[in-house]
């Protein structure tokens, strides 16, 4: 069963605490992105990555940090210089860079102690 | 950069209606105008999509339909129905990658 497996589905950050979120692909894709989304707003882009070790920032970067080491994997950290980390993180995938069809995971709820 | 501006940002309908939602973009270069629907606690689901070279899109129940002259593209829903209530959103992609997410409409549709 082929697609995108974001863990945990919840967690919960503490003060000055770095967290890193799961996203994995079984897909094949080459390109992988990051999204944050806040209550009653679009998605925004924090990282994308075309290819196994290269990323690039998005629109909100600043505070997070990811890692592209294997094709499946791009898990991202979010660290403590992030002072509104609370949102839901949605992971996606798409078959090549520029190619736009998204595939999403499920996402992570984030939240802060 | 691109604005995309969505709406309305909640529309509640009856079931067998339509349903319509709108979305304008400002950046030209924009010519990929996908359509996702997001239930609670999940990841948004591609369900139509178009580019700048159709001006109309339809799958069963859905249809997108583009005007690049006034910079907005819409989504329609018939007979709706009560699996039809979620999030819906839209985005505007350019040539170079760059894509930009519209606010979301949250559908309700009443049995």
């Amino acid at each position: 069963d082929g697609g995108i497996t974001q863990s945990p589905k919840y967690l919960f950050r503490k003060e000055g605490q770095n967290v890193t979120l799961s996203c994995e692909q079984n897909l094949n894709h080459d390109a992988m992105y990051w999204y944050r989304q806040d209550p009653g707003q679009g998605l925004r882009l924090i990282y994308y990555s075309q290819i196994v070790n290269d990323f690039q920032k998005g629109d909100i970067a600043e505070g997070y940090s990811v890692s592209r080491e294997k094709k499946e994997s791009f898990p991202l950290t979010v660290t403590s210089a992030q002072k509104n980390p609370t949102a839901f993180y949605l992971c996606a995938s798409s078959q090549q860079a520029g190619n736009e069809k998204l595939f999403f995971g499920s996402g992570t709820q984030l939240s802060v102690l | 950069g691109e604005n995309v501006e969505q709406h309305p940002s909640t529309l509640s309908v009856q079931e067998g209606d339509s349903a319509v939602i709108k979305c304008t973009y400002s950046d030209s270069a924009s010519n990929y105008f996908p359509w996702y629907k997001q239930e609670l606690g999940k990841g948004p689901q591609l369900i139509i999509d178009i580019r700048s070279n159709v001006g109309e899109k339809k799958d069963q129940r859905i249809a997108v339909t583009l005007n690049k002259t006034a910079k907005h593209f819409s989504l329609h829903i018939t007979e709706t129905q009560p699996e039809d209530s979620a999030v819906y959103f839209c985005a505007a992609w350019t040539n170079a990658g760059k894509s930009t997410f519209g606010d979301g409409t949250t559908l309700t549709v009443k049995p």
